[in-house]
Order: C-alpha cells, then structure tokens, then sequence
C-alpha cells in the first residue's frame, strides 16, 4: 500500500541555521506530494505541494523537490526561525482512481521541529 | 477567507456514550475529508464524501458513520464510545471531487473519552 516515512525526530536547531527534514514514499499510480504543518494546538496547515517528478514546491522559505528517482520529497529552509517551531507532515495523495487510496492523503509520522534564539 | 468550520471544538464523553462532530466546509466546496489523530500520531484518514456521496472509506470502525448533508455539511456520528477514540477529528475540504490536489483543514474537534 502507499506509505510515506520521515526522518526520526525531533529536531532542535538554532535560529538561522539550515534545516533539512527527509521525507521518502511508496505509492501505487502517480501521487501528489505535501508538507503539511501543524502548530501547537492548531490544525494542518498546508505548507507547499508538488505534483509531478522534478516540480518544486515552495513558500515561506521552505522547498522541497519531488524526485521520483529516489521517491523523496525533502523539506529544506536555509534559514530557520523562532516562528517556525512546529511539527511537520509529509502526505502523499494518489491520483489514480484505480487504486487503493483514491483521493484520501497518506501521512508521515510527523517530525517535530524546535527552534532556539 | 473562510475556512472550515468544526463543532464541536472540545467534546468530553463517557464510554458508551455517542458523539455528533459536525464540519461545514468552505463555501462552493464540494468534498468533504476526516482524519483521527491519536496522541502523537500522524492523522489517519476516515471516511470522505464527493456531491453527498461517499467517495472513499479508510479505516473507520463500524460503530462510527458519516454523512454529507444536501448543503455540504457533514457529520460523524460516533456510537459505542472506546478510551482509544480520544483522538483529535479533523475535517477538511476541496473543490472538485477526491481528485484535487489541495485539502484545506479545519481546527479539528478533540474528542476526550473518559
């Protein structure tokens, strides 16, 4: 079935620094992939979306690259901020209708990021 | 803009009792999508509705039912209350059927079963 997995956290950093959160897949047909974020005690919030091999997704400072090669979709900000902490979800949605997970999002395990002044 | 709308936001039950969660999508969307999330858990999706029908079915129990109603709201009904359905219940919403690419979230209801 389709399945995503994230990089173990969580994350501690300092403001400023580099971020790199992984986030790899499994899917049947030709998915859709996100970041979502969700901070505390909030909903998700979509964070930026890509939905075909080698698109970019990006806003707010964070990108991440759709690479059906190594079936990844890493989260990067050059630049972190206090305002940033939160937890971060990789999803995937399938577009074919003939399979398994049509139209629903697959979520990762979710990787909780803390920012230091 | 308006965004989803969930009611309601805070819902404390006893076991084997129901509970009624409620979610009005945003305006001119048509499909309806609710995930539980347990306590550090990724969300796991539900059940959704597409133009009032169901459109796709995850791993809902059989005690739990939803439906979407003639304005597009929709409602998860939820019988027999367990401990382990203390969870947080999002709902979310597209335009344009399961095929979209963007499902925007409400706040979710969280759910405490005592």
């Amino acid at each position: 079935g389709d399945s995503v997995t994230q990089m173990e956290g969580p994350v501690t950093l300092s403001e400023e620094a580099f971020l790199t959160i992984n986030c790899t897949y499994t899917a049947t047909g030709y998915p859709s992939l996100f970041w979502y974020v969700q901070y505390p005690g909030e909903g998700l919030q979509l964070l930026l979306k890509a939905t075909k091999a080698d698109d970019k997704g990006s806003n707010k400072g964070f990108e991440a690259t759709y690479r059906k090669e190594t079936t990844s979709f890493h989260l990067e900000k050059g630049s972190v901020q206090v305002s940033d902490s939160a937890v971060y979800f990789c999803a995937l949605k399938v577009d074919n209708a003939g399979g398994t997970s049509y139209g629903k999002l697959t979520f990762g395990q979710g990787t909780i990021l803390t920012v230091h002044p | 803009a308006a965004g989803v709308i969930q009611s309601p936001r805070h819902l404390i039950k006893e076991k084997r009792e129901t509970a009624t969660l409620k979610c009005y999508p945003i305006p001119r969307h048509d499909t309806v999508y609710w995930y539980q999330q347990g306590p550090g858990q990724d969300p796991q999706f539900l059940i959704s509705f597409y133009e009032k029908m169901q459109s796709d079915k995850g791993s809902i129990p059989d005690r739990f039912s939803a439906q979407q109603f003639s304005d597009y709201h929709s409602e998860l009904n939820m019988s027999s209350l367990e401990l382990g359905d203390s969870a947080l219940y999002f709902c979310a919403s597209s335009w344009g059927g399961p095929s979209t690419d963007t499902q925007y979230f409400g706040p979710g209801t969280r759910l405490t079963v005592l």
